[in-house]
């Protein structure tokens, strides 16, 4: 299994300003994912990021709103940029191990990063 | 398009069974379960592609059947650890589209 590592596990932000993410993972995976979860809610799809080629958004999810890198294969950064309260949610990243074809192998979920815009 | 699932929410007592259901309005590439604990990240269970297979892992097991477009997964004698949300994820017929379903509560009970 892979062990998946947020920061920052939480955040109290301003309106208007922006906040990074970062999840490393402790091995290469091939496809990595960023999801957001309101509380109590169901867990939506932002994007998923490609290792070497350009985020893939969601339906929904422009890529000014959260620009995403994929440096390498272990590591990505989803930013909420120009927040404002309706962005508060729970972001979580999210790995699989996988032929890179569709989501079809197992996933590991990060701890998430309890984000709250004042 | 996400998935519907029942029930919204299930209390149990140690040692009953339960039967949580996904259905979708679109032909399925794959089903996918998970569960959820309270503070905590979502823990995935098993993954179901097209080809109407059954598969278990303990005492969970799950079907998935493409030409209802529903999966339902089954939860034998609970244990206090089964308690948590469970969501299915499901991608449509070119493996796309990956979409979490509403969620289903599961409580037991001593």
């Amino acid at each position: 299994s892979a062990v998946i590592s947020q920061k920052p596990s939480r955040d109290i932000c301003q309106r208007g300003t922006s906040l990074t993410i970062q999840c490393q993972v402790d091995s290469q995976v091939t496809m990595m994912f960023w999801y957001r979860q309101q509380p109590g809610q169901s867990l939506t799809l932002i994007a998923t990021a490609n290792q070497g080629s350009e985020a893939t958004y969601e339906s929904g999810f422009v890529i000014d709103k959260f620009p995403i890198s994929r440096p390498n294969l272990t590591f990505s950064t989803l930013t909420v940029s120009n927040m404002s309260p309706e962005d508060s949610s729970i972001y979580l990243c999210s790995v699989e191990y996988g032929t890179g074809e569709a989501v079809q192998e197992t996933q590991y979920f990060g701890p998430g990063t309890r984000l709250l815009v004042l | 398009q996400q998935p519907v699932q029942s029930p919204q929410a299930v209390i149990l007592r140690e040692g009953e069974d339960a039967v949580i259901n996904c259905s979708s309005s679109k032909a399925l590439y794959s089903v996918h379960w998970y569960r959820q604990k309270h503070g905590e990240a979502p823990v995935f269970l098993m993954i179901l592609l097209k080809g109407g297979e059954q598969k278990g892992h303990e005492k969970i097991s799950a079907s998935f059947n493409e030409k209802k477009q529903q999966s339902s997964l089954y939860l034998t004698a609970s244990q206090l650890s089964y308690s948590g949300t469970y969501f299915c994820g499901t991608a449509d017929n070119y493996g796309q589209n990956f979409v979490f379903g509403p969620g289903t509560r599961l409580s037991v009970l001593p």
